[in-house]
């Protein structure tokens, strides 16, 4: 399994605002990917993020609206830029060792913007 | 169609009972299968993958996989009210490993009564 440590836990950003989330892993993964679980809700991936190379945006997301970055194979940011309310939500960072693996999240970031 | 279909529930059964939750998916080149728990207000935690036609045993929790017929289940013995839960459906379908993003269902919510 994986260790992952996502910060903040929650925020109360104002519209128009950046919040950068932050994930750390425990151990080195190979697949480290971004989700977004709207109230009542499955999980939607955003993008996967990809060591030394642009993220990979599903559709529905772009880079400008959720810059991500993945510096090395243990840590991963996304940035939630120029937020309206219908941001708000639950951002979940995943990670795992290997392909088609299991995969792990950490404990969320609850985004609520106002 | 959805990708991955879940009965959203509630799925209620006694204590001591066995719960039966279902999942279907679409991609017939879907590789790897998981089951996680979501308690409200925190993030999914896997409690059974599997790979292979058949049955996959896990304590109280069994997993079964039937390729042909498209559906996974996880079938949960001895259910105690801490099972009560959403649990989430999540498969992979990339091919060449290169992605392992999952794709969840909506989730089924047990509830376990006393």
């Amino acid at each position: 399994s994986a260790v992952i440590s996502q910060k903040p836990s929650r925020d109360i950003c104002q519209r128009g605002t950046s919040l950068t989330i932050q994930c750390q892993v425990d151990s080195q993964v190979t697949m480290m990917f971004w989700y977004r679980q709207q109230p009542g809700q499955s999980l939607t991936l955003i993008a996967t993020a990809n060591q030394g190379s642009e993220a990979t945006y599903e559709s529905g997301f772009v880079i400008d609206k959720f810059p991500i970055s993945r510096p090395n194979l243990t840590f991963s940011t996304l940035t939630v830029s120029n937020m309206s309310p219908e941001d708000s939500s639950i951002y979940l960072c995943s990670a795992a060792h290997k392909a088609n693996t299991e995969a792990f999240f950490g404990q969320g970031t609850r985004l609520t913007v106002v | 169609q959805k990708e991955v279909e879940q009965n959203s529930g509630p799925l209620s059964v006694p204590e001591g009972a066995i719960a039966s939750l279902n999942c279907t998916y679409s991609d017939r080149g879907s590789q790897s299968f998981f089951w996680y728990r979501q308690y409200s207000g925190k993030s999914p935690e896997l409690i059974m993958s599997i790979y292979s036609n058949g049955d996959k045993e896990d304590g109280r929790f069994t997993a079964q996989l039937n390729k042909a017929s498209q559906y996974v289940s996880l079938l949960i013995r001895d259910s105690q009210p801490s099972d009560s839960a959403t649990y989430l459906c999540a498969v992979t379908h990339e091919k060449t490993g290169t992605a392992s993003k999952l794709t969840f269902g909506t989730g089924t919510r047990l509830q376990v009564t006393l």
